[in-house]
């Protein structure tokens, strides 16, 4: 069975720094893109970015480029979405999901993870 | 980049009814997905390549085209169909999904 598992709720102040995960299972992580795909609260679905676990391939979204950074372990078939300084605008559900035909850089997404919310508050 | 514009914003119906939800795309589109999203959970994919149901998703849910519009039909509503929908294009970058029609119990 495919499963991404993302990590547990955070709440950070602004300024600081924050690494979330999304661990997949039940298929070969290294031959499927990773998204991740931001829902602020009460909003609608953006694109984030991909990663391709094989190669570490990375591509970003024209609003988050040089804003977070997505990356992937292979050896723990786990991706990352990360954050240098928070803002209160970060706050929002993050959600991770597999590219539904492998090695296709645009693609819809089969498996979601069940969500990362991010607290940014002073 | 292409900007997806859904209609209605808010759909109420009756179980058992038709629901017939709009995407329509700023420019040609090659390829399009739906989602349903329910409050809390992670959207789950209905629709791809415009027309195919996903594995498990029942034969209610269909998907058409014609030109830059794109259609999500669901026959016979049942109490769990109502949620958000939302549609995904994925032929040009930067993927850009709609801002998603409400389906609600009337």
């Amino acid at each position: 069975e495919v499963q991404l598992v993302q990590s547990g709720a955070e709440v950070k102040k602004p300024g600081e720094s924050l690494k979330i995960s999304c661990k997949g299972s039940g298929y070969s992580f290294t031959t499927y893109w990773i998204v991740w795909v931001r829902q602020m609260p009460g909003k609608g679905l953006e694109w984030m970015g991909i990663t391709y676990p094989g190669d570490s391939d990375t591509r970003y979204g024209p609003s988050f480029r040089g804003q977070v950074t997505i990356s992937a372990d292979k050896s723990i078939n786990t991706a990352y979405l990360q954050w240098n300084s928070l803002k209160a605008s970060d706050s929002a559900m993050y959600f991770c999901a597999r590219h539904g035909s492998g090695g296709a850089t645009k693609d819809y997404f089969d498996y979601w993870g069940q969500g990362t919310l991010v607290t940014v508050s002073s | 980049e292409i900007v997806l514009t859904q209609s209605p914003g808010t759909l109420s119906l009756s179980p058992g009814e038709r629901a017939t939800l709009s995407c329509r795309a700023s420019q040609s589109v090659s390829n399009l997905a739906w989602y349903q999203q329910k409050p809390g959970q992670a959207p789950r994919l209905l629709i791809y390549g415009a027309s195919n149901r996903a594995t498990g998703i029942p034969d209610r849910f269909s998907g058409s085209v014609s030109g830059t519009d794109f259609t999500l039909t669901i026959n016979r509503l049942e109490p769990e169909d109502f949620a958000v929908y939302y549609c995904q294009q994925y032929g040009n970058s930067p993927i850009t999904f709609g801002q998603g029609t409400r389906l609600e119990i009337k």
